[in-house]
């Protein structure tokens, strides 16, 4: 099982550029989450969704934008990158409650210049 | 506001203990994980507690105070590949994960 894969690994992206993180799980959980971890912070959650159809805000989402068509796959997007963007992004899905293990993805590393 | 506190770094010999706080102050409380995470990895799942008291898994204990706000995670038989970061998160009262900044731990030989 592959778990939760993302895509890219790493990117280097001109400020005001725009640039899609791909998640795919194929653990069939309803809930998927985009975090950024920054140095000297902990993650930090920018959106998320429950279950397919629906999104909500988490605490950073100024700059960014997700959907969730189908129960496996949760991209996020950013429409204008800008420097202060620059982290690693990480994926994680749980299958709902809050008890439930939240598994993670091996993150993008985006670097915005 | 909602805060968790870890300390940031610590360092242990190879074959000690070590013990890694965590005190929380949350918008409701329904759980807490501890996370590792390895340098330049994503974090994995170590234990999670809801109940007061100490949850034993092998080599890693974890334990929580609610009354206290607090819990800490203790690691026995310290080995080379335990040096890590260790995260702990708290499970508010709209049922996100509220994360502390996570404690370095630097294993000496």
């Amino acid at each position: 099982t592959a778990g939760i894969t993302q895509a890219p690994t790493s990117q280097i992206l001109a400020a005001g550029r725009s640039m899609t993180l791909r998640c795919t799980q194929d653990m069939r959980h309803n809930a998927m989450y985009w975090y950024r971890q920054d140095l000297g912070l902990g993650l930090r959650l920018i959106h998320y969704s429950n279950t397919a159809g629906t999104t909500g805000k988490g605490e950073v989402p100024d700059g960014y934008s997700v959907s969730r068509a189908n129960t496996d796959d949760f991209p996020l997007t950013l429409a204008s990158a800008v420097p202060s963007q620059t982290s690693v992004y990480f994926c994680a899905s749980r299958n709902g409650t809050s008890s439930d293990t939240q598994y993670f993805g091996p993150g993008t590393r985006l670097t915005v210049l | 506001g909602q805060n968790i506190d870890q300390p940031t770094e610590m360092t242990a010999t190879e074959g000690a203990i070590v013990q890694i706080n965590c005190t929380y102050q949350t918008s409701g409380f329904n759980g807490l994980f501890w996370y590792q995470q390895h340098a330049g990895e994503a974090p994995t799942f170590l234990s999670y507690n809801v109940l007061d008291g100490l949850e034993e898994k092998g080599r890693f204990s974890s334990f929580l105070s609610r009354s206290k706000g607090y819990s800490y995670l203790l690691l026995k038989e310290l080995q080379m590949k335990d040096s890590a970061s260790y995260l702990c998160a708290v499970v508010d009262s709209n049922y996100q994960l509220i994360w502390g900044a996570g404690t370095k731990l630097i294993i000496k030989p």
